[in-house]
């Protein structure tokens, strides 16, 4: 067990929704890193929060957006969902902002079916 | 080509055999980590490094950093190391991380 919580760990939804993943870092953690893994792109780096504050951003699409709130939980929020979106999500934590050797770790993820 | 390489795509071991995967990128980057991903799915950073050389039991990573290549060597294989390891690099420009494909190493008694 890594400390790091997803909530829901599987979601079904219909194209055209808006669903919410929500991701608990580790206790004393202050970066969450979002995450997608398709079975066709791989791993790919959404977006990191650094308390509070969006600290990196990669691949991530206008209809995703993320926050971290002051209690540093943090948010994922895919609208518009098409079929394509279908993946596991992952987020992952560590202690502080990356730029360090600081190992991160990994949610169990969340599990996306867009039907 | 993708900027993370990595290889062999797929590997099948004995137990008991020394096992490495190799990771090559081409670009500029603040560290470069090792992950595991079971069966499952879920994943475990292995190792995150900048320099050098890092062992942790029976793993040991290595990185050349002029030669922007990196290597995960698993000594003494154990069916239960069968999982998709995957190489990520942690790019200077823009601050993000960029992930390789991975490998997928099934070990058999």
């Amino acid at each position: 067990d890594s400390g790091v919580t997803q909530t829901p760990k599987h979601l079904i939804t219909a194209t055209g929704q808006r669903v919410t993943l929500r991701c608990s870092p580790r206790s004393g953690d202050l970066s969450v890193y979002w995450y997608q893994q398709s079975l066709d792109q791989g791993l790919q780096f959404l977006i990191q929060y650094y308390n509070g504050e969006e600290r990196a951003k990669g691949n991530i699409l206008e209809r995703f957006s993320a926050q971290q709130f002051p209690d540093l939980h943090s948010e994922l929020n895919l609208s518009s969902l098409e079929l394509g979106d279908s993946a596991l999500y992952f987020c992952a934590s560590s202690v502080l902002s990356g730029t360090l050797q600081e190992t991160q770790y990994f949610g169990p993820g969340t599990r996306l079916l867009v039907l | 080509k993708n900027e993370v390489e990595q290889s062999p795509q797929n590997l099948t071991a004995q137990e008991g055999e020394f096992i490495t995967i190799n990771c090559s990128y081409s670009v500029g980057i603040s560290a470069l980590h090792w992950l595991q991903q079971h069966p499952g799915g879920g994943i475990v950073s292995l190792f995150m490094l900048s320099s050098g050389k890092k062992k942790h039991g029976r793993l040991i990573a290595t990185i050349n950093i002029q030669e922007k290549h990196s290597s995960l060597h698993i000594t003494a294989s154990h069916p239960r190391d069968s999982a998709v390891y995957i190489c990520a690099v942690r790019s200077r420009e823009g601050d993000k991380l960029i992930f390789g494909t991975g490998t997928r190493l099934q070990v058999f008694p």
